[in-house]
Order: structure tokens, then sequence, then C-alpha cells
């Protein structure tokens, strides 16, 4: 079973919806999760990050966590062109010494004008 | 707004040759890294680095694989004699804290192409 499963999609949404992206993972040492948005050829660039189940709100920008069934969320509201992008969810875990991401495949994301 | 800067954006070699990439993490960052992206694959980390010495190592980082901070500034990854495989993104990162505030942020990266 792989540590992080994302949907690949591609999905591809009219400009002014609602996004779900979502990740599913096995290890429960993960406990400190983000997200991050990957345009074509570039870096990964952070947008949310978060350590505790619930919700984190960052303007059009929601993630969610649910330890309890190793499932997180990223919404967008009044999706944009702009948002137009690779999303990768990232997760560490919290052992001494150990401070790498362990990444899903990421989401590609198209929204339509 | 600081940022993570690498060089060269483009890097192309033949198999078989020593090629070094480098970073310039964040100034006031203390923990740096290399990830790797092969084309249509997943993130992968390679390596993380503190206080002059490697703090963790993935299967993939083997004696083929060097970093170094050879001044205050710079931050490199060797690739000793390169494979065909070695092909892809290499991303630097760098975090002010370790554990808990391990925010890491990403360069643009260097694209590594092995002939």
């Amino acid at each position: 079973q792989k540590e992080v499963e994302q949907d690949p999609g591609p999905l591809s949404v009219p400009e002014g919806a609602i996004v779900s992206l979502n990740c599913t993972y096995s290890n429960s040492a993960f406990q400190y999760f983000m997200w991050y948005r990957q345009y074509s050829r570039k870096g990964p660039e952070l947008l949310m990050y978060t350590y505790s189940s619930g919700n984190k709100e960052d303007g059009r920008f929601t993630a969610q966590v649910d330890k309890s069934s190793k499932y997180i969320s990223l919404f967008i509201r009044d999706s944009q062109p702009s948002d137009s992008a690779t999303y990768l969810c990232a997760m560490s875990a919290v052992r001494a010494g150990s401070y790498q991401l362990t990444f899903g495949k990421g989401t590609k994301l198209s929204v339509i004008p | 707004e600081p940022e993570v800067t690498q060089t060269p954006s483009h890097q192309v070699t033949q198999m078989g040759q020593e090629v070094i990439l480098r970073c310039v993490p964040i100034s006031n960052h203390l923990y740096f890294y290399w990830y790797r992206q092969i084309l249509g694959q997943k993130v992968e980390f390679l390596v993380s680095f503190y206080n002059n010495e490697i703090s963790e190592k993935s299967e993939i980082f083997d004696d083929q694989f060097s970093v170094e901070r050879p001044d205050g500034s710079n931050f490199t990854l060797k690739i000793r004699s390169t494979k065909l495989e070695d092909s892809a993104m290499y991303f630097c990162a760098s975090s002010e804290e370790g554990g808990a505030k391990n925010i890491q942020y990403f360069g643009a990266g260097t694209r590594l192409s092995v002939l």
C-alpha cells in the first residue's frame, strides 16, 4: 500500500466552481500536513500547513484534516483560471531528526474561463 | 519575499559525468533538503542536512550522491557518475526549524538531463 494516495486527475472545472482535492494516507505517524501548488516546470509553492484535525481557512482556500480517517482535503472556492496548476499534498511525521516530506502524486487542475 | 534559488535551471550532461547542482537557501534557515521529481512521478525525498551534516537520507541517496555546504550561503548536491535514470527535476528546499515548525520552502528546481 502506498503511503500517500492522491487522485492524479486531471480535473477540469468552470471558473467560479468549488474545487475539492483529496489525499489519503496509511502511516499514522504523519502528523503535519501541507498543500503545495506547482505550476508547470516550477517548484512546489506552499499553500497551506496544518497539524491538527479540523479546518483551516486562508482566503479562498480551506484545508481539512481528518486524522481518524487518514484523509485530508483542500477546497478552493470561487476558482480562477490562475488556480490552474498541479496540487500536491505532503505530510511529515513526528520523529526526532526526521523532517522529510512525503508527497502525493499531485492532482492536475484546470479552471476553464 | 525571501526565496530559495537554484542554479542552473537546466543542466545537460553525458552519462558517467559528474554534476553539481547549486542552491542558495533562505538566509535565516537552518535545515536544508534535496528532493527529486522524475517526469510524471511524485516528488521524492533525497536528503536533509543540518548543522553541517546529513540528518537523514533516503534509499535513493546512495554513494553516487553527496551534499555539501561549502560556505555560509550555498548548498550543493553532487552526483558523481550520472546515469540515465538520474534525469529528473531536482528541488532544493529549506526550513527555519525542524519538528513542528518544519515548513519547507522550495526552489524552482534544476532540470537534469543525462544523455
